[in-house]
């Protein structure tokens, strides 16, 4: 069963960092396209980033310079390192696989961006 | 402001279908292939259609999609009040490089 588990999500002020991280089972995350995608409350969803099968990244303009996603074949895990956050990044932030679209998420992980 | 757009919400009885439309451009739906999901109160986003047309097994077949030119639709047939739930497109933009999603459409089943 493909299973997606998101953590490192927390409390943090602005101009801070955090790190989220994906436990992927059940398939192999080298082997698939994974993103981030998230929600602030009461909002719609937002594509964050992706990272492709050869490595190729991509990341939507509100974050560009400033996350990083990566991926560790060992761990099969998928990370997204956020940096120089803001408080418009306060959002639950979900895990996905992407094989015909956006196919399998995780429950999230919630960021708050607060002083 | 997202570049898709959708009607922010939608609604009818049990047993009606309700259309939900999507709208976007040549740099997006014209060219890519559009998605769609539903994300019932409190829940995670659920894969409905993918490849404009295509349903994932265990999506029932009162679900179909559809796509012409710039626009796409999500039909719900048969509606159910197990349908209420917010409905999204998705697709590939090439302009901005990135996957975009609608702002939703919430559908209530009166």
């Amino acid at each position: 069963e493909v299973q997606v588990v998101e953590s490192g999500g927390g409390l943090v002020q602005p101009g801070g960092s955090l790190r989220l991280s994906c436990a992927a089972s059940g398939f192999t995350v080298s082997s698939s396209d994974m993103h981030w995608v998230r929600q602030a409350a009461g909002k719609g969803l937002e594509w964050v980033s992706g990272i492709g099968t050869s490595g190729s990244t991509v990341y939507a303009d509100s974050v560009k310079g400033r996350f990083t996603i990566s991926r560790e074949n060992v761990k099969n895990s998928l990370y997204l390192q956020m940096d120089s956050l803001r408080a418009g990044d306060t959002a639950l932030y979900y895990c996905v696989r992407g094989e015909k679209g956006f196919d399998d998420w995780g429950q999230g992980t919630l960021v708050t961006v607060s002083s | 402001q997202s570049v898709l757009t959708q009607p922010p919400s939608a609604s009818g009885t049990p047993g009606q279908t309700v259309i939900i439309s999507c709208s976007g451009s040549s740099s997006n739906i014209g060219n890519y292939y559009v998605s769609w999901y539903q994300q019932l109160p409190g829940t995670a986003p659920k894969l409905l259609i993918h490849t404009n047309d295509q349903r994932p097994s265990g999506v029932p077949d009162r679900m179909s999609g559809s796509k012409s030119g710039t626009s796409a639709s999500l039909a719900i047939s048969g509606l159910r009040s197990e349908d209420e739930a917010d409905y999204y497109c998705a697709a590939w933009d090439a302009s901005l490089r990135g996957h975009v999603f609608g702002p939703g459409t919430k559908v209530t089943v009166l």
